[in-house]
């Protein structure tokens, strides 16, 4: 257990519904980063925090995917009129926040997502 | 960041050392190497990192060579809860580029 819980582990929906998936990081932790995992594929990162401030976009995060840190604490990721192609685990990971590149990222146990 | 070559799988022996190669050939001065694991329908785990030097922690080894374009983790006494898909990430930026990594398997 690395100290990042995300809510929930599963959710099944059907095609046009919209979901939210919450994710707990490690309580120090200043940066948070949702990645997506689809079958055989390693994780693609999404979208990051710094505190409250959303600081990247990946062009993976379409339209009606939102993302939101409002008290740079706990973040939720909203896909709205869901799709069979959103299905993936979602995977959320935390860091201190150090610049440069010894920033260690650790995640959580995903969100498994199935739109039927 | 710079990409990563590694191989689709590997077996190991229980008990033997673990050895998963990665090259990085086109590597810059100030890109990490970081190495994590992922255990069927887990998340992934953080194994170890390093920049130049060889680093070592409780879960493994990282030998980085001279001229940094690759690298070998070793897991010194390969035990059955070691099977993973093992990825190798060199990175200088927030996010982390994962690859297909390589599937290691421990056989009994």
């Amino acid at each position: 257990d690395t100290g990042v819980s995300q809510d929930p582990r599963h959710k099944i929906t059907k095609r046009g519904q919209n979901v939210t998936f919450r994710c707990d990081p490690i309580s120090e932790h200043n940066r948070l980063y949702w990645y997506r995992q689809t079958l055989g594929q390693g994780p693609e990162f999404l979208t990051y925090f710094q505190n409250e401030a959303q600081l990247e976009k990946s062009r993976l995060l379409s339209d009606r995917f939102s993302a939101e840190r409002p008290k740079g604490s706990f973040s939720t990721l909203e896909i709205q009129r869901t799709e069979q192609g959103d299905s993936a685990m979602y995977l959320c990971a935390s860091s201190l926040g150090f610049s440069g590149s010894t920033d260690t990222q650790y995640f959580g146990p995903g969100t498994r997502l199935t739109v039927l | 960041d710079a990409k990563t070559t590694q191989p689709t799988s590997m077996d190991c022996a229980e008990g033997r050392a673990a050895n998963l190669p990665c090259n990085h050939s086109t590597i810059s001065g100030n890109e990490y190497v970081y190495w994590y694991r992922q255990i069927h329908s887990q998340g992934p785990q953080y194994i170890i990192h390093g920049l130049k030097n060889n680093e070592t922690n409780e879960m493994a080894s990282l030998i980085i060579t001279e001229d940094r374009k690759s690298s070998t983790l070793i897991l010194p006494h390969a035990t059955l809860r070691d099977t993973a898909v093992y990825y190798c990430i060199v990175t200088g930026a927030n996010n982390l580029f994962f690859g297909t990594g390589t599937r290691l398997t421990v056989i009994p």
